[in-house]
């Protein structure tokens, strides 16, 4: 157990919804990260926050947004979807960025599926 | 650019034997860090080791240690005596320097380890 909480563990929804995804880091991370893994397009970073701002961002489409809150729990909303967005969304967290060997800690991921 | 590339999509070993998962990165960075994980069939994301670029010595955590060239970019993973439950899927993975602290890191495709008894 990493520590790194994700809720739900599993989302069936439709074409044209709109879900969100939660997470919870380890106790005392400042730093949450979120990855897509989908079979064709393998595990790709979506975004980080840290503290409550945004400090990067990767291939994240424009209907999908995050953001920190102030007790540091995240949430990943989707909207709009479409058939290929459907993949395992991970959370990951760590203490902070900066520091030299910096682990992320994974989450168990949510898998959402789009019918 | 990043770029992590891991050239074995599958790999079959005997239980108890040694094995080497091949990991090639590229990167203009010369501050970044090395990592590799392992999901089981469960999904999860298991931290196994990392690597610095500045570590002179290769790193080690139990049965796992990274053959580390830095000249060669290469970071492969050993396993050595290795057990049924190792197979798995295995990523390489690397961060890029602390740029404003953002550090995302870049996945490669990943190894399908299975050990056969």
């Amino acid at each position: 157990d990493s520590g790194v909480t994700q809720t739900p563990k599993h989302l069936i929804t439709a074409t044209g919804q709109r879900v969100t995804l939660r997470c919870s880091p380890r106790s005392g991370d400042l730093s949450v990260y979120w990855y897509q893994q989908s079979l064709d397009q393998g595990l790709q970073f979506l975004i980080q926050y840290y503290n409550g701002e945004e400090r990067a961002k990767g291939n994240i489409l424009e209907r999908f947004s995050a953001q920190q809150f102030p007790d540091l729990h995240s949430e990943l909303n989707l909207s709009s979807l479409e058939l290929g967005d459907s993949a395992l969304y991970f959370c990951a967290s760590s203490v902070s960025p900066g520091t030299r060997d910096n682990e992320q800690f994974f989450g168990p991921g949510t898998r959402l599926t789009v019918l | 650019a990043q770029k992590i590339t891991q050239t074995q999509p599958g790999m079959f070993v005997q239980e108890k034997e040694a094995v080497t998962l091949d990991c090639t990165y590229d990167t203009s960075d010369q501050s970044y860090g090395l990592f590799w994980y392992k999901q089981p069939s469960s999904g999860e994301m298991i931290f196994l080791i990392y690597q610095g670029s500045y570590d002179e010595q290769n790193a080690t955590e139990g049965r796992y240690s990274l053959n580390f060239q830095k000249a060669r970019k290469s970071a492969n993973l050993v396993i050595s005596a290795s057990q049924l439950g190792d197979s798995a899927m295995y990523f390489c993975a690397m961060r890029e320097g602390n740029s404003g602290g953002a550090q995302k890191l870049v996945f490669g495709q990943g190894t399908r380890l299975t050990i056969n008894p």
